[in-house]
């Protein structure tokens, strides 16, 4: 089963600063098939980006994905009030039927 | 507009059973994978069992096989998830969520999810 490893476990930034969220696979992920999702508290995940760079609709153009291999990273270029959440990655494994994600990084803005 | 809604969350005694509910509307329901995918308190996400557009095929993550069974009524538009002999360590928010991927890869991902239901297991 291939374990997803986010970093760091949280950050602090300020308005306006660039974010970068990592997502660490224990094996390579075939495809890029790597999906993030930003859940605010007492909401529902929701989804950002899949195939590690395509973002969903509605996303604003400052979220952006990258990354092959077993290292992705999300980006936030510049952050708003409203970005502060918990961000993950996740990926389905077709071999297993099962999806699995990461454990998650908080983003606070100050 | 495009939702799910869940319902049938509540308080139950360790080793009894709950039903929870999704309703999906605004998509044809039918056309879909769907999941159940789970939070602890303060915890991270976790996948817990989808089912294929027409009830055929079913997964569940190891941890619940046994003990939960997903169904789904494409007339009623409805995704089910039967729990039983319920643990403490199963107190979570329960969301439903719809898969959305290309068969036969690993580009599977959750592109709608509902604003989930409380479990509480003590």
């Amino acid at each position: 089963e291939v374990v997803l490893t986010q970093s760091p476990g949280s950050l602090s930034l300020s308005p306006g600063e660039r974010a970068t969220f990592s997502c660490r696979a224990s094996q390579t992920i075939n495809g890029n098939f790597l999906a993030w999702y930003q859940q605010k508290p007492a909401q529902a995940p929701r989804l950002l980006i899949s195939s590690a760079s395509t973002r969903a609709t509605g996303i604003p153009d400052r979220f952006s994905g990258s990354g092959s291999g077993t290292d992705f990273t999300l980006t936030i270029s510049s952050l708003e009030p409203e970005d502060s959440a918990q961000y993950y990655c996740q990926r389905y494994q077709q071999s297993s039927a099962s999806y699995t994600f990461g454990q998650g990084t908080k983003l606070e803005i100050k | 507009e495009v939702q799910l809604v869940e319902s049938g969350g509540g308080l139950v005694q360790t080793g009894g059973s709950l039903t929870l509910s999704c309703v999906a509307s605004g998509f044809t329901f039918s056309s879909y994978w769907m999941s159940w995918v789970r939070q602890a308190p303060g915890k991270g996400l976790e996948w817990l069992t989808d089912i294929k557009e027409d009830g055929t095929d079913k997964y569940y993550v190891d941890s619940v096989k046994g003990r939960f069974s997903i169904s789904r009524d494409n007339a009623k538009n409805s995704l089910n998830l039967q729990m039983n002999s319920l643990r403490a360590e199963d107190t979570a928010v329960y969301y439903c969520a719809r898969d959305q991927g290309v068969s036969g890869t690993d580009d599977w991902y959750f592109d709608l999810w509902g604003r989930g239901t409380l479990v509480t297991v003590s």
